[in-house]
C-alpha cells in the first residue's frame, strides 16, 4: 500500500502560530496532495505537488516534498481559528485515478 | 453553482436491510469514487468508477455494490452482507487526464448507523 501517515496524530497550538504536519509514505508516487476535513464534513482539496516539484506555496500554506525521504509537510503560517479542522494526505501513483489517504492529524487552533 | 450533493445525510439500517446512498455531481467529471472513513480513521476506496456502465472495486468492495448508469450519478448500496456498515460515507469525483492524478471534489458524507 502506499498509504500516508500523518504525524502528529494531533496538534494544538494558538492563533496566529504557525503549524506543521508531517506525512510518510512507503511507496514511489507520482503526486502528494493535502486535503482538509472541516468536522461532520467533506473533504476540501488543497494543495497538489508533483513527484518533481520540492515546494509548493499556496497563500497561507506551503508544502514540501522530499521523495528521497518519501515524506512530504504541510506548514500553515499565521494560523486561525477557522484553520480547526483535521489535514490529510493522499498519494497517487500507478493509476492516474485511485489515491490513497492517511489517517490525518487533527489540528486545532485557540483563539 | 456546481459541486457534489449526497443524500440523505443521515440514514439508519435495521438487521437484514439494503439501503442506498445517493451522489449526484454536475461537474462533468468522468472518474467518481465512493470512500468509507471511520472515527479518527482517513478514507477507503470502495468502488471507483470512470465511464458509464463500468467500475472497480477498491480496496474494502465487499458487502457493496454501485451502479453508474449516468454520468452525474453514482448510487451506492449497503447490502446486508456489510456486517458493520457504521460509517461516514464520502462520494468524490475528478476529472481523468493523462498526466498525474488530479484533485478529488467531496460531497459532504452520509453517516449511516444501524438500528
Amino acid at each position: 500500500s502506499q498509504q500516508g501517515e500523518e504525524d502528529p496524530q494531533a496538534l494544538s497550538i494558538q492563533e496566529g502560530e504557525n503549524a506543521t504536519m508531517n506525512c510518510s509514505y512507503k511507496t514511489s508516487i507520482n503526486n502528494l496532495q493535502w486535503y482538509r476535513q472541516n468536522s461532520g464534513r467533506g473533504l476540501v482539496h488543497l494543495i497538489l505537488i508533483r513527484s518533481n516539484e520540492r515546494e509548493k506555496h499556496s497563500g497561507r500554506l506551503r508544502v514540501t516534498l522530499d521523495t528521497s525521504k518519501k515524506s512530504s509537510s504541510l506548514l500553515i503560517t499565521a494560523s486561525r481559528a477557522a484553520d480547526t479542522a483535521s489535514y490529510f494526505c493522499a498519494t497517487g501513483g500507478g493509476s492516474n485515478y485511485k489515491l490513497t489517504f492517511g489517517k490525518g492529524t487533527l489540528l486545532t487552533v485557540n483563539p | 453553482d456546481g459541486g457534489i450533493t449526497q443524500s440523505p445525510k443521515y440514514l439508519f439500517r435495521k438487521e437484514g436491510q439494503n439501503v442506498t446512498l445517493s451522489c449526484e455531481q454536475n461537474l462533468n467529471h468522468d472518474a467518481m469514487y465512493w470512500y468509507r472513513q471511520d472515527p479518527g480513521q482517513g478514507l477507503r476506496l470502495i468502488y471507483y468508477s470512470q465511464i458509464v456502465n463500468d467500475f472497480q472495486k477498491g480496496d474494502i468492495a465487499e458487502g457493496y455494490s454501485v451502479s453508474r448508469e449516468k454520468k452525474e450519478s453514482f448510487p451506492l448500496t449497503v447490502t446486508s452482507a456489510q456486517k458493520n456498515p457504521t460509517a461516514f460515507y464520502l462520494c468524490a469525483s475528478s476529472i481523468i487526464t493523462t498526466g498525474p492524478n488530479q484533485p478529488q471534489h467531496f460531497g459532504d458524507g452520509t453517516r449511516l448507523s444501524i438500528l
